[in-house]
This record gives C-alpha cells, structure tokens and sequence, in this order.
C-alpha cells in the first residue's frame, strides 16, 4: 500500500524558512515523479512544484518565484520542499503527491503557518 | 492555463445526477496522441484529495462506476449518477497539459 508522510510543518514567522518532508513507502519511490500541492485554510488546491523520479528535471508554480526549492533522496525514499522567505500567503496545508500527470496517492498533509 | 469550474456550489437530491463542469482557457487536447489531459479530485472534509479520473474519462482503479468524465479541448464535465451521501465533497479538475499543473477552484456538492 502507498503511504505517504509530510513532516515540517509549523509556525514561521514572515520571511523565515522551512523544510518540509515526505517520507514514501509501499512503493518503489525512484520509479515515480513526486508533487507538492498547497491548500490555504478554506481554499482550493494550488500545485506547487514537482520533480522528475531522477531528480533531473522540476517544475514549481509561477506563485513561488524562486522562493522554494524541491528535492529527493531515492535512496531514502524522502521528498523534500525547502521554503524560503515566507508571506502570511504561504499558510497552508502542504500535500506531497505520486505522479507526474495526475496523481494517484496523496499524503495527509503538514501544516505551515507564517504568522508574527 | 486557468480552469474555471461551474457552479461554485451545488446541491442535489440522493439519486439523482450531479453534474460539473471545468472549462481550461486553452485546449488540453494533445494532438499527436488524442488525450485530453485533465484529471478530477474528490476531496471529503479533512481529508486529502482522492484521484477519481484521468485523461479526462478514465477512471482511477476502485472509483465506483456511477463517476464519469467526458469532454474535449477546453471545455469538460464530471457527472455523477445516481448521488449517494457520500458522494458529499468539493471536486477539483486540473490540467496536466503544461506546468504548472493548475487546479479549478472547486465544486463543493451537497445533498439537498
């Protein structure tokens, strides 16, 4: 069974920086494209970025302008997004997804809260 | 690529159809391989999405039969028939044409 873990979240005051985690099982990680998707309280889904199973290639969402950076370990099985510079904005449930089109398995979800 | 997702809202009687619509501000539509690439997403309170189709009339392994999807080039619809109650959840449609993967706003359906 896919099981998919965030870790990372918590309460970042603007500006500051975070590194959230996803730790995969149930599957074999280097075989599949991996995503970030963010939902802000009581909003819709927004994609945030998503990465090549090689890590050679990544796509991030015009919102995050330089800001975040995705990254893998496939011999870990983790995903990683290291968020920078952080606005009241970025407060969000982040998701880590399978997939490189549409994606199949999801995790629960970390929260990030950026707020002084 | 914007979606535009209609209605925003709606409600529906147990057993009767509910259907959304997704409209993408360009076509979707691949031409070297006739795919629209568009997927729907349910998601229920507190949970996380749940993958319903993909290539815009497939259906995830598991999603029962009464979730279809239909549509072409800009403009697509997911139907329910026959609404349980818990079928109660926003739908998301979302593009995977190009990146970014942008999502519709959502269709939160209700019973009525």
């Amino acid at each position: 069974e896919v099981h998919l873990v965030e870790s990372g979240g918590g309460l970042v005051q603007p500006g500051g920086s975070l590194r959230l985690s996803c730790a995969a099982s149930g599957f074999g990680f280097s075989d599949f494209w991996m995503a970030w998707v963010r939902q802000g309280p009581g909003k819709g889904l927004e994609w945030v970025a998503n990465m090549k199973k090689d890590g050679t290639e990544t796509y991030y969402g015009d919102f995050v302008q330089g800001r975040f950076t995705i990254s893998r370990d496939n011999a870990l099985n983790l995903l990683h997004l290291q968020m920078h510079s952080l606005r009241a904005d970025d407060t969000a449930v982040y998701f880590c997804a399978r997939g490189d089109l549409w994606l199949d398995s999801w995790g629960q979800g970390t929260l990030v809260t950026v707020s002084s | 690529i914007a979606l535009t997702q209609s209605p925003d809202s709606l409600a529906v009687s147990l057993g009767e159809r509910a259907t959304i619509n997704c409209k993408s501000s360009q076509s979707i539509l691949y031409s070297s391989n006739t795919k629209n690439y568009l997927a729907w997403y349910q998601q229920k309170p507190r949970q996380p999405p749940k993958l319903l189709i993909y290539w815009a009339s497939t259906r995830e392994s598991g999603v029962p039969d009464r979730f279809s999807g239909s549509g072409s080039g800009t403009d697509f619809t997911l139907t329910i028939d026959s609404l349980q109650a818990e079928d109660v959840a926003v739908y998301y449609c979302q593009q995977y044409y190009s990146t970014p993967h942008t999502f519709g706003q959502g269709t939160k359906l209700e019973i009525k």
